[in-house]
């Protein structure tokens, strides 16, 4: 099955400095790849997603690069604020992609922290 | 509407007790799905659900059943817990016209003493 890595597991920046959240994924097959911010106690929120067709998305302050020859993908946050203080998690898709149906596998989340 | 909403909030649950976690939608989405969020192992797919009638086991089914007689309700059953099944639940929905874009409910608190 697919098995994602998340790095780093924690990260610390200062209010306006950019931050880089990097997701390695094992099948080659997968071809969607979301992202979610979970604020403490509170339900994961997509903020943006990418599919195998492209390359790069943007939304406002937030990007997701996917290399797929290489299998990662990463989240691009610039001028943090001490709003983007959540967890991260990347996840691809495994099964049965590009249909309404698909099962995530999610990396094991990243703790960002930004420093007013 | 309401979205995606999960109850109980949180339960406490002695080992050995049945559970039955409750999970509703009225957004209309085909399929469903149940995870669990541990500590430093992410979300896990537990089960899921295609559409109204069929279910299937995702990475961690043990020690789980689930049913979808209809859209809109896809509850989750632990018939006789166990502590390590102490966990932050959630439930989500995907919306076909979006394929593959999950949206989650609130989350359920379980712990088993």
């Amino acid at each position: 099955g697919e098995n994602v890595e998340q790095h780093p597991s924690t990260l610390s920046v200062q209010e306006g400095d950019s931050a880089v959240i990097k997701c390695t994924y094992s099948d080659s097959a997968s071809n969607y790849f979301p992202w979610y911010k979970q604020e403490l106690g509170k339900r994961p929120q997509l903020i943006i997603d990418i599919r195998s067709n492209v390359g790069e998305k943007k939304d406002q302050r937030i990007a997701v690069t996917l290399n797929k020859t290489a299998k990662h993908f990463s989240l691009h946050i610039t001028e943090t604020q001490p709003e983007d203080s959540a967890v991260y998690f990347c996840a691809a898709l495994a099964g049965q992609g590009g249909t309404s149906y698909g099962k995530l596998t999610f990396g094991q989340g990243t703790i960002l922290t930004v420093h007013p | 509407t309401a979205g995606i909403t999960q109850a109980p909030t949180s339960q406490i649950l002695a080992a050995g007790r049945s559970m039955t976690l409750r999970c509703t939608q009225d957004m209309r989405h085909n399929a469903m799905y149940w995870y669990r969020q541990d500590l430093g192992l992410g979300l896990r797919l537990i089960h899921y659900s295609n559409t109204a009638g069929t279910t299937g086991k995702g990475e961690v089914p043990d020690g789980y059943s689930v049913s979808r007689a209809n859209t809109d309700d896809f509850p989750l059953t632990l018939a006789s817990a166990v502590p390590s099944q102490t966990s932050v639940y959630f439930c989500a929905s995907s919306d076909p016209g979006v394929p593959d874009t999950q949206y989650f409910g609130p989350g359920t608190r379980l712990t088993v003493l």
